[in-house]
């Protein structure tokens, strides 16, 4: 199955700020998904991104502060701009590689912002 | 709205003892059910994918049972080791084998030697 590298592992931010998180996949793979566990809460899908075409967001997430890139089919950045503590989280990549396997997933961003 | 309950939110367990967990998910527009093993600053691990009402499913010391009439499915671990610690999550695909996964909060885990 496919290795994810996510980076930075964790960040401190001050609010306002933004911050760019990264997912490298080891082989190709057409769809990746961004997923967000607040403190205490479910992961929970943020956007799919698939390359080529604009990613599709969930109901509560929009483009201006989650934007997302997918520029080819191993790599993909989900930035989370104007932040505020209420985006401390972590944050984590995924690729589908069919559900008869489950998903791959990077190890995770965790973010804090003060 | 979708609903993925898992339960216990935590357990504390001696090396040795028997546990499971149980993972409550909708029963209409089933596709499959995810098990993941989450250990603290690694990824999530998939440990195992079930779709078929009655599917058991086992990989080592720990197995996994699905009933998607009722909408619920229990994991399994026997004789529990401290390298068993992390958060077990459950997760409900939802439409279709590209769709999204509805995930539960998670059962916590924590094995003493």
């Amino acid at each position: 199955s496919a290795v994810i590298s996510q980076k930075p592992s964790r960040d401190i931010c001050q609010r306002g700020t933004s911050l760019t998180i990264q997912c490298q996949v080891d082989s190709q793979v057409t769809m990746m998904f961004w997923y967000r566990q607040q403190p205490g809460q479910s992961l929970t899908l943020i956007a799919t991104a698939n390359q080529g075409s604009e990613a599709t967001y969930e109901s509560g997430f929009v483009i201006d502060k989650f934007p997302i890139s997918r520029p080819n089919l191993t790599f993909s950045t989900l930035t989370v701009s104007n932040l505020s503590p209420e985006d401390s989280s972590i944050y984590l990549c995924s690729a589908g590689q069919g559900s008869a396997y489950g998903y791959t997933f990077g190890s995770g961003t965790r973010l804090t912002v003060v | 709205i979708l609903n993925v309950e898992q339960s216990p939110q935590s357990l504390h367990v001696q090396e040795g003892d028997s546990t499971n967990f149980t993972c409550s998910f909708p029963s209409s527009n089933f596709y499959a059910l995810h098990w993941y093993r989450w250990e603290t600053a690694k990824s999530p691990e998939a440990l195992f994918v079930m779709t078929l009402n009655g599917d058991e499913k086992k990989k080592g010391r720990i197995s996994a049972t699905l009933n998607t009439k009722e909408g619920y499915s229990y994991l399994y671990i026997k004789g529990s080791q401290p390298e068993d610690s992390a958060t077990y999550l459950c997760a409900f695909l939802y439409g279709g084998s590209q769709g999204n996964l509805i995930f539960g909060k998670g059962t916590k885990l924590s094995v003493k030697p």
